[in-house]
């Protein structure tokens, strides 16, 4: 079974530029969560999505943002770029049934902004 | 009041022996707690889930969750160098966001 795959793996802008971070999940798992991850703040919850529908929202401003299309395929964009969106940026492929909870996060996008 | 809190370590326990981890929470109404192991350089993986009171035991780990001390703890039986690792706790507070404490860097000495 082929595991949560995103692209790309780094990625250098600058600031004020905008940026789409692309993710796939396990096949047969329709929810997907972003996560940014810094040494500082550590692992902060983006946003969730589930068959096209954004189920839940952390607290990042409104230039991040995400979708999820038909295929369960989601993508996360960041306007604006400021210098601390400098980050690993990982999604996480999940499956809920019962009380069954399956989750994988991806090798993550390493983003730099200059 | 941080939402999640745990020992940032290192934690350094003999080969063979007990690593216990610890972890509290400030949401009451949180149903849905979690470890992460996350190796440097590598992206956190769910080792345990728990969501009732109790233990819960899978293999070498076992994860303690006591609601009424907001606190959850996993224990690592027989640890070993490859367990070496940070550990992330998780708890899915009751609007339904993973909120993750910056975890605990384990170390297991050989």
């Amino acid at each position: 079974k082929a595991g949560v795959t995103q692209t790309p793996r780094y990625l250098i802008k600058t600031r004020g530029q905008q940026v789409t971070l692309s993710c796939s999940p396990i096949s047969g798992h329709r929810s997907v969560s972003w996560y940014q991850q810094t040494p500082g703040q550590g692992l902060q919850f983006l946003f969730e999505y589930f068959s096209e529908t954004q189920r839940n929202k952390g607290n990042f401003p409104g230039r991040f943002s995400g979708r999820q299309f038909s295929n369960s395929r989601s993508e996360m964009n960041v306007s604006t770029l400021e210098l601390g969106d400098s980050a690993l940026y990982l999604c996480a492929s999940e499956k809920r049934q019962g009380s069954s909870y399956e989750q994988y996060f991806g090798p993550g996008t390493r983003l730099t902004v200059t | 009041q941080k939402e999640v809190e745990q020992n940032s370590g290192p934690l350094s326990v003999p080969e063979g022996a007990i690593a216990s981890l610890n972890c509290t929470y400030s949401d009451r109404g949180s149903q849905s707690f979690f470890w992460y192991r996350q190796y440097s350089g590598k992206s956190p993986e769910l080792i345990m889930s728990i969501y009732s009171n109790g233990d819960k035991e899978d293999g070498r780990f076992t994860a303690q969750l006591n609601k009424a001390s907001q606190y959850v703890s996993l224990l690592i039986r027989d640890s070993q160098p490859s367990d070496s690792a940070t550990y992330l706790c998780a708890v899915n507070s009751r609007d339904d966001k993973i909120i993750f404490g910056k975890g605990t860097r384990l170390h297991i000495l050989p």
